[in-house]
């Protein structure tokens, strides 16, 4: 079967670094992404990752080992506004959407 | 405003009642999906439809029926449901594949059933 882990929840400390692992076991890889979703609110688009390495955005970074079937989210300078589920899901030979179930991060002043 | 709009935003319903959910997108889109969000759980792809054509049914039960009259509109009917099937349903929008398979989500519905 398919399947995307990522760990439940996580905290930090506002000002910190904090990365968010991704591992996914899926029929074919066509790509990874990272979304963010505020409590009651859609999910938005952070990061596409195709290539092994790492993509940076700002504060975020997003990093891929296509060998290792591994991704992590990289959040530095963290603020209180970046309290939200982070998703990570990855496309598969079908071009299906493998979801994984989220991360919660909770940041504390 | 995410460019899908879903309405309404939350719905408490019996589980003899039967309402609507609604999804808009603006963004020119071809493909539109339902997706139920629950608790600690991965998204849960339920209809997909490309071009107005439903391309994917996901083992969804029959108290689920979508509608899709053109490619910028997407309903959910409800009917008969359960308490289980208290859950955010999030609509979304997407063009392409690749990275054009990102999808723009709404707002999401939160439906309570009683």
């Amino acid at each position: 079967g398919q399947n995307i882990d990522q760990p439940t929840e996580m905290t930090a400390t506002e000002g910190a670094i904090v990365q968010i692992n991704c591992t996914y076991q899926t029929s074919g890889f066509n790509g990874l992404f990272w979304y963010q979703q505020h409590a009651g609110e859609a999910p938005t688009f952070l990061s596409y990752n195709v290539l092994d390495g790492l993509e940076e955005k700002g504060r975020f970074s997003s990093f891929l080992s296509r060998s290792k079937g591994y991704s992590y989210l990289l959040l530095k300078e963290l603020q209180m506004k970046d309290s939200a589920s982070y998703l990570c899901a990855v496309i598969d030979s079908n071009y299906q959407l493998i979801w994984g179930a989220g991360t919660k991060l909770i940041i504390k002043p | 405003e995410t460019g899908v709009t879903q309405t309404p935003r939350h719905l408490v319903m019996g589980m003899t009642n039967k309402k609507s959910l609604k999804c808009e997108q603006h963004l020119g889109h071809n493909a539109m999906y339902w997706y139920k969000q629950s608790a600690k759980k991965p998204l849960e792809l339920m209809f997909v439809y490309n071009f107005k054509e439903q391309t994917e049914n996901n083992s969804v039960p029959s108290r689920f029926s979508p509608e899709c009259p053109n490619s910028s509109h997407l309903f959910l009917h409800l009917h008969t449901l359960q308490p289980e099937d208290s859950a955010l349903y999030l609509c979304a929008s997407s063009q392409g594949q690749g990275e054009d398979l990102g999808y723009t989500f709404g707002s999401g519905t939160r439906l309570t059933v009683v």
